[in-house]
C-alpha cells in the first residue's frame, strides 16, 4: 500500500527557499505509472495546484508559481522534492505531496494525499 | 489556462440529495477527465469521484458524478445526506500539462 509523507522546515524566513521533501513507502517513485505532484492550501482558503514531476524528469508547474519553483525527485532516497525560492507571507500554506496515478496514457487524480505541513513564512 | 467554478457553499437538511456544479471555464468538459475530493476539517483530501464518474472502492453509493457536455460542467451528487457528509468538496480537471482546482464548496448539512 502505497504512503506519501512529507517533511521539512515549519518555518521560513520571508525572501528565504522554502524546501519540503516527500518520502514515498510501499512504491517506486522511479514507477513509469505515475506522476507525482505539489499542491498548496493558504489558511482558510482552497487547495493550489504548484506543480507536478514524471518519472522520466520532465516537470510541469502552475504557471503563476514557475518562475520560483523546482520539483525534484532522488530515486536512490525514493524521495520528492520541491523548492519555492524568494517566499512572501502569501506562500504560508499547508504543502501537500500526492501520488498521480497514469491511466490511458494520462492522469489520473491525486491519490493518496500525505497528511499535509503547515509552512509558515515569517520573521 | 481554464478555470473550474463551484458555489462557494451549499446546505441541505440531513437525508435530503445536493449537487455541486463545477462549470468549466474554456476548453471542453468532456474527454478530460473529473475529479472529487472531499476534505474534513484538518484533514487531507480524499477522493470521493475520479474519471468523471468512478467511485473508490469504500466510497458510499450516494455519492455519485456525472458531465454535462451542454453547460460545460461536471457535478457531484450526494443523496441521503448524512453530517458525516459536511465538509469541503473540490473538483479538479487537467488538461495540457496543467492541472487544476476549483474553488471549493463548503457543504453544511443541518
Amino acid at each position: 500500500h502505497l504512503q506519501v509523507q512529507e517533511s521539512g522546515p515549519g518555518l521560513v524566513k520571508p525572501s528565504e527557499t522554502l524546501s519540503l521533501t516527500c518520502t514515498i513507502s510501499g512504491g517506486s517513485i522511479s514507477s513509469s505509472t505515475y506522476y507525482w505532484g505539489w499542491i498548496r492550501q493558504p489558511p482558510g482558503k482552497g487547495l493550489e495546484w504548484i506543480g507536478s514531476i514524471y518519472s522520466n524528469g520532465d516537470t510541469y508547474y502552475n504557471p503563476s508559481l514557475k518562475s520560483r519553483v523546482t520539483i525534484s525527485v532522488d530515486t536512490s532516497q525514493n524521495e520528492l522534492s520541491l523548492k519555492l525560492i524568494s517566499v512572501t507571507a502569501a506562500d504560508t500554506a499547508v504543502y501537500y505531496c500526492a501520488k498521480v496515478p497514469i491511466i490511458a496514457a494520462s492522469p489520473s487524480e491525486f491519490d493518496p494525499w500525505s497528511q499535509g505541513t503547515l509552512v509558515t513564512v515569517s520573521s | 489556462n481554464f478555470v473550474l467554478t463551484q458555489p462557494h457553499s451549499v446546505s441541505e437538511s440531513p437525508g435530503k440529495s445536493i449537487i455541486i456544479s463545477c462549470t468549466r471555464s474554456s476548453g471542453s468538459i468532456v474527454g478530460n477527465y473529473v475529479h472529487w475530493f472531499q476534505q474534513r476539517p484538518g484533514s487531507s483530501p480524499t477522493t470521493v469521484i475520479y474519471e468523471d464518474n468512478q467511485r473508490p472502492s469504500g466510497v458510499s453509493d450516494r455519492f455519485s458524478g456525472s458531465i454535462d457536455s451542454s453547460s460545460n460542467s461536471a457535478s457531484l451528487s450526494i443523496s441521503g445526506l448524512k453530517t458525516e457528509d459536511e465538509a469541503d468538496y473540490y473538483c479538479q480537471a487537467y488538461d495540457g500539462n496543467n492541472w487544476v482546482f476549483g474553488g471549493g464548496t463548503k457543504l453544511t448539512v443541518l
